[in-house]
């Protein structure tokens, strides 16, 4: 089955630039979607169809996704954007929804 | 409005037998996926399941596969997730969510879950 591999972790200082990726076996043949999960909540999706962001979210957040690597990219970092990130793709091979291993994103 | 709304929280002993709830509003509840997520004590999203409320369709990731059931009554926008006898490491937030498709819901070659429901904690220890 599609495998997605996030680094478990990332630290970025307030008002830099973090980059979030999730590796896979030519993940660029696919659509990437990236969801935001704060502590105690449900996940929330901020990117979508590999660019694409849901109304709602900051241009902040944007993503890009070719060869074996999608990226997250969340400019101008704040403290409201520590979090879990999680990203997803949809396997055709096997119709299966499949997520990464989420990486936990501190804000310092 | 999209919104799902899960029932509450639910504490078992091993072995019994549980069904939690999903109800949706705000769209047409046949025309789209519903999925539910496993996301144990501390650890990551896991896809479970997915089901078509249009004709009842399911599809299950391996790991789940005989462990759950999934089920929709279209007559009350809900969809279910049961199982017949828990196991302790069942216990975890289970989340249902709104699957959008492209190009369409019944030939999917991208999929995202657009909605989520507010998850329902299952707690299973003797």
């Amino acid at each position: 089955s599609f495998v997605l591999t996030q680094p478990p972790s990332l630290s970025v200082a307030p008002g830099k630039t973090a980059r979030v990726t999730c590796g896979g076996d030519d993940v660029g043949s696919k659509t990437v979607q990236w969801y935001q999960q704060r502590p105690g909540q449900a996940p929330v999706l901020v990117i979508y169809y590999d660019t694409d962001r849901p109304s709602g979210i900051p241009e902040r957040f944007s993503g890009s996704n070719s060869g074996n690597t999608a990226t997250l990219t969340i400019s101008r970092v704040e403290a409201d954007d520590e979090a879990d990130y999680y990203c997803q793709v949809w396997d055709t091979t096997t119709d299966h929804l499949v997520f990464g291993g989420g990486t936990k994103l501190t804000v310092l | 409005e999209v919104q799902l709304l899960q029932s509450e929280a639910e504490m078992r002993k091993p072995g019994e037998s549980l069904k939690i709830s999903c109800k949706v509003s705000g769209y047409n509840f046949t025309t789209s996926w519903i999925t539910w997520v496993r996301q144990m004590p501390g650890k990551g999203l896991e896809w479970m399941g997915i089901i078509y409320p249009g004709d009842s369709h399911v599809m299950f990731s391996p790991a789940f596969q005989g462990q759950v059931a999934i089920s929709a009554d279209r007559s009350i926008s809900t969809a279910y997730l049961q199982w017949s006898s828990l196991r302790a490491s069942d216990t975890a937030i289970y989340y249902c969510a709104r699957l959008s498709t492209y190009p369409s819901p019944r030939r999917i070659a991208t999929a995202w879950v657009d909605s989520w429901g507010q998850g329902t904690l299952v707690t299973v220890s003797s």
